[in-house]
């Protein structure tokens, strides 16, 4: 079975500095896909970043960047240059050939602060 | 244009009645989801539908219908609400439902409260 786990629930981030979000998963899928999505106090939840298995190089999407450590099955992301807008609820989530469902973590609230 | 709309953004009612959800998306996309948020933020897929038809079904209970006239849409119908299925409902898509790679487009949630 597929597992996600985020073990930070809470963090604080001084603006304009860099902030790391842990997520490990478990899986005896070979092919598999890693997500993160931001969900603002608003409610709605936005995807932010993609790693697939068998990826050479992590994933950026601007700001963001995803630290994938395959042996360690860990997959991080990675917000650089904290803006208050950065505060929101971040989930880490896998999919795998499970009909294209995803399986999230718990999620880490991020909290920047001025 | 909104890609995954859901109606209504709110819905409050009491325990016993008969309630539905309307999602629709407009990206062209053959997969279609039901997850749960409960209060504590997690969230768990309850249907997946590939074109129109059902793919999974992860143990919901029976008063949970979900219905997909066409691949654009897959509204969800709840009977006889409790007030344990107070949560947030979020519908989504993907352009695929095999494969790992296609990230799930949410729609804004419906905020269900049951008194």
């Amino acid at each position: 079975a597929q597992k996600i786990t985020q073990t930070q629930p809470g963090m604080f981030v001084q603006e304009k500095e860099a902030v790391t979000l842990d997520c490990t998963y478990d899986t005896s899928d070979p092919s598999y896909g890693l997500f993160w999505y931001k969900q603002p106090s608003s409610g709605e939840m936005i995807f932010l970043i993609y790693q697939g298995s068998y990826d050479q190089q992590n994933a950026t999407e601007g700001r963001y960047s995803l630290n994938f450590q395959k042996a360690r099955k860990s997959a991080n992301l990675v917000i650089s240059a904290s803006q208050l807008g950065d505060s929101a609820m971040y989930f880490c989530a896998m999919s795998g050939n499970q009909g294209g469902k995803l399986i999230f973590g718990q999620g880490t609230e991020l909290s920047v602060k001025p | 244009d909104t890609a995954v709309s859901q109606t209504p953004k709110y819905l409050v009612t009491q325990m016993g009645n008969d309630k539905s959800i309307k999602c629709e998306q407009n990206l062209g996309h053959d997969t279609m989801y039901w997850y749960k948020q409960d209060s504590k933020k997690f969230l768990k897929i309850m249907f997946s539908y590939n074109n129109k038809e059902l793919i999974i079904n992860e143990t919901v209970p029976n008063r949970f219908s979900p219905k997909s006239p066409d691949k654009a849409h897959l509204n969800l119908h709840i009977n006889s609400l409790e007030l344990g299925d107070s949560a947030v409902y979020f519908c989504a898509s993907s352009q695929h439902s095999t494969g790992s790679n296609s990230p799930l487009h949410f729609g804004n949630g419906t905020r269900l409260t049951v008194t």
